[in-house]
């Protein structure tokens, strides 16, 4: 596509309750990334893969987090039993070369009640 | 890790100034990146910078490896510069893929 898309745009759940949330990196991009960003902070790392290969998930907070990109294209980001802390603005990039010129997704703002 | 700082936290300026914003990093660093995020949210790379000056129209950064610091000038700001300015750079010395970010410049260009 022409740029990141990610969905949901926006997800309301409650606690307790698994949530997917899906990224779209743009063609031909190989390295693709998972930030989390906190209301009035710089985005957090959280995992990043290059084609399907998860080359470092040491950003992820817990186990309930979870990532994947099985065809080297498309990838979730998977949070089980949701809590209220988990509540952030979820954040996919991609980029052509790894580690250079990342392009952001819009993002996916995750509110856990 | 490596430790990003970036100076001033806010700025407001009057439409036609310019600025300049800094970024401090802890360690040499291989990977320097930096990004606006607008008023709504999304959140877009300005400059791939690990070492040299770079300009693109009204936006020029500047980054001294040796020194560990970068520089992003606005000249002529206009209101659509408003928004958040980050810089990033790798996570740890030995990584030039994930990145840090520093806690950003609120910049306000007032019309």
């Amino acid at each position: 596509g022409a740029g990141v898309s990610q969905s949901p745009r926006y997800k309301v759940t409650k606690r307790g309750q698994d949530v997917a949330l899906r990224c779209d990196p743009i063609s031909g991009h190989v390295s693709l990334y998972w930030y989390r960003q906190a209301l009035g902070q710089g985005p957090e790392f959280l995992t990043y893969f290059n084609y399907e290969a998860q080359q470092d998930k040491s950003g992820l907070p817990n186990d309930r987090f979870s990532a994947e990109r099985p065809e080297g294209s498309i990838s979730t980001l998977t949070i089980q039993r949701t809590e209220q802390r988990d509540s952030a603005m979820y954040r996919c990039a991609s980029s052509l070369v790894a580690g250079r010129g990342l392009f952001f997704g819009e993002g996916s703002r995750l509110t856990v009640l | 890790g490596i430790q990003v700082e970036q100076s001033p936290p806010d700025l407001i300026l009057q439409e036609g100034a310019n600025s300049t914003l800094r970024c401090n990093f802890s360690d040499s660093v291989n990977n320097l990146q930096w990004f606006h995020q607008n008023p709504w949210g999304q959140l877009i790379n300005l400059f791939y910078i690990p070492s040299g000056t770079k300009q693109n129209g009204r936006l020029s950064a500047t980054t001294v490896a040796t020194e560990r610091y970068s520089l992003l000038y606005i000249s002529s700001s206009q209101t659509t510069d408003s928004g958040v300015y980050f810089c990033a750079v790798p996570i740890s010395s030995g990584s030039a893929r994930q990145l840090t970010f520093g806690s950003g410049t609120q910049l306000t260009v007032l019309p």
